[in-house]
């Protein structure tokens, strides 16, 4: 059981958004420690997607967006493409522990 | 450019001990605030962290798997080693090493390599 809570699966229709929640504690993303995200398409290496809560390295589209709100964290995708199916991955520290914390993954369908 | 590259046994015995060698390039691990992790995966399954090692040598580890595990560093070859004693096959992953620069998370991913445990 992961400390981060993600949906096991979301799906969207081509064009549409959908959002992936990541839900932590007060010893983690409730305490202020940054989240990440990764994605993770099928057959390839974790990419990062989105760091610092909101941040997008060079290369990733704005159409890929991260917020925070408390102890969640949430990943939006806009304008879904089928190359965006996959699995997605928030992660944290937690201060409690002192360790690297990852959710248990969410598996996005583009119908 | 950064590189990123795992290497190690791609199959042991249960109860044996792994031993795998993460070999970056284009990063530097004596930069205040940087460290290298390793993660990994079951075939199928999510992503699970597993150790870290910052450059002052500190070190973090899953509370669920301390005992087995050892992560060190050797600067000078710009290398981290992760070791895992009592090898069992539910450990059969792939298993990926990543950079982490100044901020929290992971930037740059090796490859990874897959890790079967058999007899």
């Amino acid at each position: 059981q992961s400390v981060l809570t993600q949906p096991p699966s979301v799906s969207g229709a081509p064009g549409q958004r959908v959002t992936i929640s990541c839900t932590g504690s007060s010893s983690n993303i409730g305490a202020g420690y940054d989240t990440h995200w990764y994605q993770q398409l099928p057959g390839t290496v974790p990419k990062l997607l989105i760091y610092g809560n909101t941040n997008r390295p060079s290369g990733v589209p704005d159409r890929f967006s991260g917020s925070k709100s408390g102890a969640s964290a949430s990943l939006a995708i806009t304008g879904l493409q089928a190359e965006d199916e996959g699995d997605y991955y928030c992660q944290s520290f937690d201060g409690s522990l002192s360790v690297v914390v990852f959710g248990g993954g969410t598996k996005l369908t583009v119908l | 450019q950064i590189t990123v590259k795992e290497s190690g046994p791609t199959l042991v015995k249960p109860t044996q001990t792994l031993t795998l060698t993460c070999t970056f390039s284009g990063f530097s691990l004596i930069t205040s605030g940087v460290g290298v992790g390793w993660i990994r995966q079951p075939p199928g399954k999510a992503l699970e962290w597993l150790a870290l090692i910052y450059w002052d040598d500190s070190k973090r580890y899953s509370p669920s798997l301390k005992s087995r595990l050892t992560i060190t560093k050797d600067t000078s070859k710009n290398q981290v080693v992760l070791t895992m004693t009592n090898m069992d096959p539910v450990d059969t992953a792939t298993y990926f090493c990543a950079l982490k620069p100044v901020a929290g998370s992971f930037d740059y991913w090796g490859q990874g390599t897959l890790v079967t445990v058999s007899s």
